[in-house]
Order: C-alpha cells, then sequence, then structure tokens
C-alpha cells in the first residue's frame, strides 16, 4: 500500500519568517511524482509546486522550495518568507499506479 | 492554465432522493476524472476514478450502486448521490487530467458541500 505521512498537525509561523512542513512516504515504484497542495478556507485546492521522483534537483516556486530525500523517502515543503495568505492546509501527495496518495494535512498558520 | 469546473458549489436535498454534481473541464480534454470526499479537517479520500468512455473504477469500501459515476465525453464526469442519507453530506470534489499529464498534478474542481436533510 502507498502512504503518505504528515506528521505535523499544526504548525505556526511568524509573517516574513521561514517554515517547512515535513511529509515522507512509502512506495516500491521508482517513477512518480510528488506533490504539495494548498487548501484555504475555500476549500479549493491548488497546487503549490512539484517533483519528478526521477530528478534529484530539488523544485522551487518562488518563495516554495522542497528538500527531496529519495532514498530516505521524504519530500519537505519550505516556504520563506511567509505572508499571510499562506495560511491553509498543505496537503502532500504522492502520484503513482496512476493514483494520487494524499497524507493527512499540515494546517499552517502564519501570525502577523 | 487548466480550469474545472465543479457544479453546483453546495447542495441541500431531502432523505431519499438523488442529486448529481457535474465536473467539468474547461479548456482542456481529462481523460481521467478523480472524485474524491473530503471530511471536516480531514484528507481527501479517493472514491473512485473516472476514465472516458468506460466504467468507473471504485475504492474499496464505496458502494458503486450509490455513488454512480458517469464520463460520458472527455470534458464531463458526473456524480450522482442516490437515495442519499445524512450520513452522505460531506464535500466532494473532482481533479481531471491525463495520466500522460501526470507530471502536472491534475486540476481540482471547487468542490461541493452537500447537505442531506
Amino acid at each position: 500500500a502507498q502512504t503518505v505521512t504528515q506528521s505535523q498537525p499544526e504548525m505556526s509561523v511568524q509573517e516574513a519568517e521561514t517554515v517547512t512542513l515535513s511529509c515522507t512516504y512509502d512506495t516500491s515504484e521508482s517513477d512518480y511524482y510528488l506533490f504539495w497542495y494548498k487548501q484555504p478556507p475555500s476549500r479549493q485546492m491548488i497546487l503549490v509546486i512539484r517533483q519528478e521522483a526521477y530528478k534529484q534537483q530539488n523544485a522551487t516556486e518562488n518563495r516554495f522550495s522542497v528538500n527531496f530525500q529519495k532514498a530516505a523517502k521524504s519530500f519537505s515543503l519550505k516556504i520563506s518568507d511567509s505572508q499571510l495568505g499562506d495560511a491553509a492546509m498543505y496537503f502532500c501527495a504522492v502520484y503513482n499506479f496512476n493514483k494520487f496518495y494524499f497524507g493527512s494535512g499540515t494546517k499552517l498558520n502564519v501570525k502577523p | 492554465g487548466a480550469v474545472v469546473s465543479q457544479h453546483p458549489s453546495w447542495v441541500i436535498c431531502k432523505s431519499g432522493t438523488s442529486v448529481k454534481i457535474e465536473c467539468r473541464s474547461l479548456d482542456f480534454q481529462a481523460t481521467t476524472m478523480f472524485w474524491y470526499r473530503q471530511f471536516p479537517k480531514q484528507s481527501l479520500m479517493l472514491m473512485a476514478t473516472s476514465n472516458e468512455g468506460s466504467k468507473a473504477t471504485y475504492e474499496q469500501g464505496v458502494e458503486k450502486d450509490k455513488f454512480l459515476i458517469n464520463h460520458a465525453s472527455l470534458t464531463l464526469s458526473t456524480l450522482t448521490v442516490t437515495s442519499a442519507h445524512p450520513e452522505d453530506s460531506s464535500f466532494y470534489i473532482c481533479s481531471a487530467g491525463s495520466p500522460t499529464d501526470r507530471g502536472s498534478g491534475y486540476t481540482f474542481g471547487s468542490g461541493t458541500r452537500l447537505t442531506v436533510v
């Protein structure tokens, strides 16, 4: 079974500071994709960043970057210069076997 | 960018009635659509995978006769909750894409809040 674990149910960060959300996963496949999604109170799922497992280079999207450790099956999300609009639920997901497998989510609070 | 329209945004129905939820890809063709259910403060639970022109594949524990899924075209999939009961009240989300574009992460609809009274 494919499992995705987010061990931090809730986190808080001061505005303008940096925060890292952790994610570990379990898969027997070598070809898969990893994603971080944001779900604000509107509940619209928004893609934050994605990573192809075959790429060693960590993906970055403006203030968002990942630390992908394939051997450790770890895929953490770093948010730099946190903004109030970053407050949301964040879900880590793995795509393989033609499905997405989601973690349980981390609620991020941003303090002004 | 890719847009997925999901309707209705919210619906209230009486117990025993059926309700249909639509998921449309507006500017791309989606060979695959996923249907999820999300309980408050929980993650997304995959209910079924819908492939255009074929029968949906349901996850274990999901009643296929209760949650009817139709994917008749490359831009439209529907989820019909039949004989709805209060325990079916939930937030339902679709996502659309193609296995060849799996690296794109698929695109999510805005969700439907179903309340059965």
